[in-house]
């Protein structure tokens, strides 16, 4: 069965400082690999998404990630974080079979220091 | 244009009532998935309708839970003789298709409490 982890509950930076979440995913094929933010009152929004071809993958609001097949990851980085970031970043892969469906990671919980 | 909308936004209800929950998918999206997010994890899959028929319903927990979609827009979430563990945050979302990978667009969410 595949699952998603995301080894770090809660993770608190300084506004302007670098960020990486982490995603790990155990899948048997080939992965089609999500990042979603959710705020407060909001719903999820998509920041980027992996399905093959450049293993780095640009999104929105300035985020980007990585997918390393070796090490079955998909991580999501920034490197000048901003207050409006706080929120918290769920990863997610698609199911291999037909419809979408998708399995989501604990999420992280980021926290920005003025 | 309008986005996923979910009425209503929150719902406080008594053990054993029955409740429904609503969703307005975007407008030309034929594929709509609920989701269920339990305080502090992420949003666990639930059941998926392509045009107007279930086509996954393997998330459900139990039989008191069902769904439907009967003109292929929106699409209603229904709990029969709710228990306390049956409170969380409903979440539905809309794509255009059903194709692997295909965006999926959510809403704000119900947020169910059962007393």
């Amino acid at each position: 069965a595949q699952s998603v982890t995301q080894p770090d509950i809660h993770i608190t930076v300084s506004e302007g400082a670098s960020l990486e979440l982490r995603c790990n995913y155990s899948y048997g094929a080939t992965p089609y690999l999500f990042w979603y933010v959710q705020s407060p009152g909001q719903g999820l929004q998509l920041l980027l998404k992996y399905f093959s071809g450049d293993t780095l993958v640009q999104g929105i609001k300035g985020f980007e990630a990585e997918f390393k097949r070796s090490q079955s990851s998909f991580n999501l980085r920034k490197p000048s974080v901003h207050w409006s970031d706080a929120a918290e970043y769920f990863c997610a892969v698609a199911m291999n079979n037909a419809g979408n469906m998708l399995t989501f990671g604990g999420g992280t919980r980021l926290m920005v220091k003025p | 244009g309008a986005g996923v909308s979910q009425t209503p936004s929150n719902k406080v209800t008594e053990k054993g009532k029955y409740v429904e929950l609503r969703c307005d998918p975007i407008s030309g999206h034929t594929a709509l998935y609920w989701y269920r997010q339990s305080l502090g994890q992420g949003p666990e899959f639930l059941i998926y309708f392509q045009g107007t028929g279930a086509a996954d319903d393997s998330g459900l927990p139990n039989d008191r839970f069902f769904a439907v979609r009967p003109e292929g827009s929106v699409s209603t979430l229904k709990i029969q003789r709710t228990e306390r563990g049956d409170s969380a945050v409903y979440l539905c979302a809309s794509s255009l298709t059903n194709g692997r990978g295909e965006t999926q667009y959510f809403g704000p969410g119900t947020r169910l409490l059962v007393l």
